[in-house]
């Protein structure tokens, strides 16, 4: 069975200050790791895909990575609008290819 | 412009009611979904219908019945609510199988 293991469960930073946060997976066969962030009271919204061992992908302060056991996404010199829960999830190779969740990472920057 | 939308947003309800939550995408997409959001955060498939036809149907109690009347609508009715229903729901869509889903607003259901 398909597992995705989010760490910290919360995290607080000051602005300014960079951190990673962690996305430990085990699937038989990685077709995609995907990465959303989800704002109170809103749905999902979608970062990034990652489908191989050593790819990185950026987005303004994002920067999402990934070996073969798990994803990082680091956040640089975060500010206070980056504050949400980032959701990973992991897609197996397979004919049922349906998303598997974390519990995500709630993501707070103090001004 | 909205490009997932479902209704309504909150729904209270009392025990053994029957309710339904509306959905409806203008993204063009041929596959939708229903996931389930408990309180610890974790979303889990509930089920997923590629142009009208159900191809995912999870473990998930047959009190809850999925609609598609056509490949731009998913609703889901909920008979006989227990307490345990209480989460939120979110519909998704995605341009086929296994592409990644757009994601509803969500809807808060609340069985009391």
């Amino acid at each position: 069975e398909d597992q995705v293991t989010q760490s910290p469960e919360a995290l607080r930073l000051q602005e300014g200050e960079s951190s990673s946060l962690n996305c430990s997976y085990t699937v038989s066969g990685l077709r995609g790791l995907f990465w959303y962030r989800q704002d109170p009271g809103k749905g999902p919204e979608f970062l990034f895909t990652l489908y191989s061992a050593g790819e990185e992908k950026e987005k303004e302060r994002l920067k999402a990575t990934l070996t073969k056991k798990e994803s990082f996404l680091h956040i640089t010199a975060p500010k206070p609008e980056d504050s949400a829960t980032y959701l990973c999830a992991v897609q197996a190779a397979g004919s049922a290819r349906q998303l598997t969740f974390g519990s995500g990472t709630q993501l707070t920057v103090l001004p | 412009d909205t490009a997932v939308s479902q209704t309504p947003k909150y729904l209270v309800t009392q025990m053994g009611n029957d309710k339904s939550i509306k959905c409806e995408q203008n993204l063009g997409h041929d596959t939708m979904y229903w996931y389930k959001q408990d309180s610890k955060k974790f979303l889990k498939i509930m089920f997923s219908y590629n142009n009208k036809e159900l191809i995912i149907n999870e473990t998930v109690p047959n009190r809850f019945s999925p609609k598609s009347p056509d490949k731009a609508h998913l609703n889901l009715h909920i008979n006989s609510l227990e307490l345990g229903d209480s989460a939120v729901y979110f519909c998704a869509s995605s341009p086929g199988p296994g592409t990644r889903p757009f994601f509803g607003q969500g809807t808060r259901l609340t069985v009391v």
